[in-house]
């Protein structure tokens, strides 16, 4: 079945280092992904999608580009934050179903120290 | 910019008791899920419904839980016989096609005691 592979946390960055979570899926087709975050205490957000093969999906300084040959979307932002501090997860709609539910991958634990 | 909410936002419980938690989805959306996530684990999907019925469950989504669309604007979760695993954090989403984005609501956190 559908699956996303994301990698094991916890990252710990310093201010202004550059991040790179990496995320990989197998599918059936060619589904949309996306990246969620969940910010401490709170629930999950949006950050980014990309619909189609060599899509860029982009928001708050993320980024993430939908790889079709290496089946990745992996997310990177090039100078990360304290507010950054957060969970991170990939995810697919499982498209094996009738409504896309989503399959989440495990989360990605973000600390960015002063 | 229009958004789900769930309430209550943190449910503590007895084993064995019966939680109903409730969700507004966005107002034109027509498809709608919850998903729950145990502490450190990661998002699981349970249930989606269209169309005043379930279109897919998880095999989390025992007898034990229902869902239903009451009226025009609340989606709710009952749990009718609380157990202690099921402490998790339960989230809505709703989207407004069934290939289209999933907004989530904030969550409740919910505790059995």
């Amino acid at each position: 079945g559908d699956s996303v592979t994301q990698m094991e946390g916890p990252v710990t960055l310093s201010e202004e280092a550059f991040l790179t979570i990496n995320c990989t899926y197998t599918a059936t087709g060619y589904p949309s992904l996306f990246w969620y975050v969940q910010y401490p205490g709170e629930g999950l957000q949006l950050l980014l999608k990309a619909t189609k093969a060599d899509d860029k999906g982009s928001n708050k300084g993320f980024e993430a580009t939908y790889r079709k040959e290496t089946t990745s979307f992996h997310l990177e932002k090039g100078s990360v934050q304290v507010s950054d501090s957060a969970v991170y997860f990939c995810a697919l709609p499982d498209y094996g179903g009738s409504q896309g539910n989503l399959i989440f991958g495990k989360g990605t634990k973000l600390s960015v120290k002063p | 910019e229009p958004e789900v909410t769930q309430t209550p936002s943190h449910q503590v419980t007895q084993m064995g008791q019966e939680v109903i938690l409730r969700c507004v989805p966005i107002s034109n959306h027509l498809y709608f899920y919850w998903y729950r996530q145990i502490l450190g684990q990661k998002v699981e999907f349970l249930v989606s419904f269209y169309n005043n019925e379930i279109s897919e469950k998880s095999e989390i989504f025992d007898d034990q839980f229902s869902v239903e669309r009451p009226d025009g604007s609340n989606f709710t979760l009952k749990i009718r016989s609380t157990k202690l695993e099921d402490s998790a954090m339960y989230f809505c989403a709703s989207s407004s096609g069934s290939q289209e984005t999933q907004y989530f609501g904030p969550g409740t956190r919910l505790l059995v005691l």
